[in-house]
């Protein structure tokens, strides 16, 4: 089966530097996934690693070692709106190549001014 | 910015009935996708949807659920006899050629 772990909380004070990190066990891994979340609304794209490595997004970059089975996202220059849950996901590469994703429970990050 | 839309945002519906859950997709998305999340726990898939068919299912896609494409725009969910575990957001995703899924706004269903 398939299995994330990511930490369920987070707190960091604006313009701080923040790691989320997310483990993982699959079967059939095609790529690591970073959605933003708030207040139950729609998950929102935040980046994709399919190969080793970092890749940068504005203030978001976020890493993947295939190796390791092991990711994160890092949120420089923290703002209040980032304030809300990040949730890491598998891509499924068994089978269809409609790829479903698996969901991590989630960290809630809490920037404090 | 193209996004996914869903209505509605709200559906509120009494156990035993049925509801039709609705979605727009981007509009040059050819892959399509429902999920849902139950409140405070993650979000589970539940079917992917591509060339008028099911793909893939989940465990949680029983035979109460199905999809449906019914013109070239909407993308529907419907669950035919309601349950009061079936109360959870329910996301709509939609994917181009690009491997990344976006998510609409979600519609909250609430089972009584």
């Amino acid at each position: 089966g398939q299995s994330l772990e990511q930490p369920s909380e987070v707190t960091a004070v604006e313009g701080a530097i923040v790691q989320i990190n997310c483990t993982y066990q699959t079967s059939g891994f095609y790529g690591l996934s970073w959605y933003q979340q708030h207040d139950g609304g729609a998950p929102t794209f935040l980046s994709y690693n399919a190969l080793d490595g970092l890749e940068e997004t504005g203030r978001f970059s976020s890493f993947l070692s295939r190796s390791d089975s092991y990711g994160y996202l890092l949120l420089q220059e923290l703002q209040m709106k980032d304030s809300a849950s990040y949730f890491c996901a598998v891509r499924d590469g068994r089978g269809s190549t409609l790829g479903r994703l698996y969901f991590g429970r989630g960290t809630q990050l809490t920037v404090w001014p | 910015e193209p996004e996914v839309t869903q209505t509605p945002s709200h559906q509120v519906t009494q156990m035993g009935q049925e509801v039709i859950l609705r979605c727009v997709p981007i509009s040059n998305h050819l892959y399509f996708y429902w999920y849902r999340q139950i409140l405070g726990q993650k979000v589970e898939f539940l079917v992917s949807f591509y060339n008028n068919e099911i793909s893939e299912k989940s465990e949680i896609f029983d035979d109460q659920f199905s999809v449906e494409r019914p013109d070239g725009s909407n993308f529907t969910l419907k669950i035919r006899s309601t349950k009061l575990e079936d109360s959870a957001m329910y996301f709509c995703a939609s994917r181009g050629l690009a491997d990344i899924q976006y998510f609409g706004a979600g519609t909250r269903l609430s089972v009584l």
